[in-house]
């Protein structure tokens, strides 16, 4: 069975601390990774697939990293605002050759921001 | 901008009813999804679509099945719903591809009583 970690489960900060967040997947036939993030009451939307060993990507004030070669990745937020406010979800592809692979997501950290 | 669209928000049904879970997506995405969020769990896939009238199971397909008549529609079923079908069922779209990202419905809160 494979498995998706993501830790914490729950983080509590203030408005303008920075944090991060863990996601742990199987390093062997890595395909590519992806993160979301959940808002109460809304859809889950994209905010980075991965795919090469020590990517980097950026989208504001958010980031990840990517080490496929010992299977982590790291969701970076800078000065956080009340409004990152959500579950963020990492989900891990399989490359086991066929045209089409399962996302398997974690169950993802909760992250709250207190003004 | 990507929009999936699910018929419902949220939705109460009887053991033993067929239920219906439509998903729309106004992308001509290839690829469609059903998963179901339980608390405490990851979201799981139960069903997706490469093409039309192509289906592959996920995850936990057992109890459920799906039809994709025409490449934007994509349409879950309970052949019988029971009460551990209660759940958080999302929709999701993509293009052809694994390494797209995945558009995802607001998502229908199923109550099976």
């Amino acid at each position: 069975i494979l498995n998706v970690e993501q830790s914490p489960q729950s983080l509590h900060v203030q408005e303008g601390d920075s944090t991060n967040f863990t996601c742990s997947f199987p390093s062997s036939n890595f395909y590519a990774l992806h993160w979301y993030r959940w808002e109460t009451a809304k859809s889950p939307e994209a905010l980075f697939v991965m795919t090469l060993n020590g990517d980097e990507k950026k989208k504001g004030r958010i980031s990840a990293t990517l080490n496929t070669k010992e299977g982590y990745s790291y969701l970076y937020i800078k000065g956080s605002q009340p409004e990152d406010s959500a579950t963020y979800l990492c989900a891990f592809i399989l490359g086991y050759g066929g045209s089409q692979g399962n996302l398997i997501f974690g169950k993802g950290t909760k992250l709250s921001v207190k003004p | 901008d990507v929009k999936v669209t699910q018929s419902s928000r949220y939705l109460v049904k009887r053991t033993g009813e067929k239920v219906f879970l439509e998903c729309v997506q106004d992308m001509d995405h290839e690829n469609m999804f059903w998963y179901r969020q339980d608390p405490g769990l990851g979201l799981r896939l139960i069903y997706f679509s490469y093409d039309v009238k192509m289906k592959e199971k996920g995850d936990i397909p057992e109890g459920y099945s799906v039809s994709r008549e025409k490449k934007e529609r994509f349409s879950l079923i309970l052949e019988s719903a029971s009460t551990n079908q209660t759940s958080m069922y999302l929709c999701a779209s993509s293009l052809a591809g694994i390494v797209y990202e995945q558009y995802f419905g607001p998502g229908t809160r199923l109550t099976v009583t």
